[in-house]
């Protein structure tokens, strides 16, 4: 069975620090890949596409090893509005089937 | 407004009696699907469809049909529903599966 796999968290951490994530796939053939945000009780949003030479928005970097099979999140500057649950997907183009991780909880104290 | 609307936002129903959830999107995307939404599940894929009457079946297709005979509709249908299939449900739409996925605000079912 195609997986995707999170650590549930929550991670914990203090505002200004930096914090990192990964998700890991089982489907070597996977071609696409997103982190999305969902905050509690609400839609998921994308939050940025993953490309095989790592993509970089403000505060966040997303980078694919597609050797390893895991894409991973690096947030910088964490603020208390970064607190929030974040999913990564994975898609095979052969089939357009999405596979979604469970999701990794942040929480940023002041 | 971009949007995608899901109905009923919140739905309280019994064992057996047949519901449908209504999602249309007004960006003519071609690509739709259904997910439901489990605490330490995550997301898991009902049914999506590629195009107009071209539906496949995601993770977790049992107990649930859906139809896509317009591009901007696409209801989700629960011909006898048990208390397992309570959840949160999001209908969402993109121009491909490779593309981004815009949300609906999420249909949440209690089955009792």
């Amino acid at each position: 069975r195609k997986e995707v796999e999170q650590d549930p968290g929550p991670f914990n951490v203090p505002e200004g620090a930096t914090v990192a994530f990964n998700c890991t796939y089982s489907n070597s053939a996977s071609q696409s890949f997103f982190w999305y945000r969902q905050d509690c009780r609400k839609e998921p949003k994308l939050l940025m596409s993953v490309y095989s030479s790592g993509n970089e928005d403000g505060r966040f970097t997303a980078q694919l090893n597609r050797a390893s099979q895991y894409i991973s999140l690096l947030i910088r500057d964490s603020k208390l509005s970064d607190s929030a649950t974040y999913l990564c997907v994975v898609n095979e183009d052969s089939n357009y089937q999405l596979i979604w991780g469970a999701g990794t909880k942040l929480i940023i104290k002041p | 407004e971009a949007q995608v609307t899901q109905n009923p936002r919140y739905l309280i129903t019994v064992t057996g009696k047949k519901l449908t959830v209504t999602c249309s999107q007004n960006m003519n995307h071609e690509y739709m699907s259904w997910y439901r939404q489990d605490p330490g599940l995550g997301l898991r894929q009902i049914y999506y469809s590629m195009n107009v009457e071209v539906t496949d079946k995601g993770d977790v297709p049992e107990g649930y049909k859906v139809s896509r005979k317009e591009k901007r509709n696409f209801p989700l249908i629960l011909e006898s529903p048990s208390p397992n299939q309570t959840s949160l449900y999001f209908c969402a739409s993109s121009f491909s599966g490779a593309n981004e996925q815009f949300f609906g605000p999420g249909t949440r079912l209690t089955v009792l």
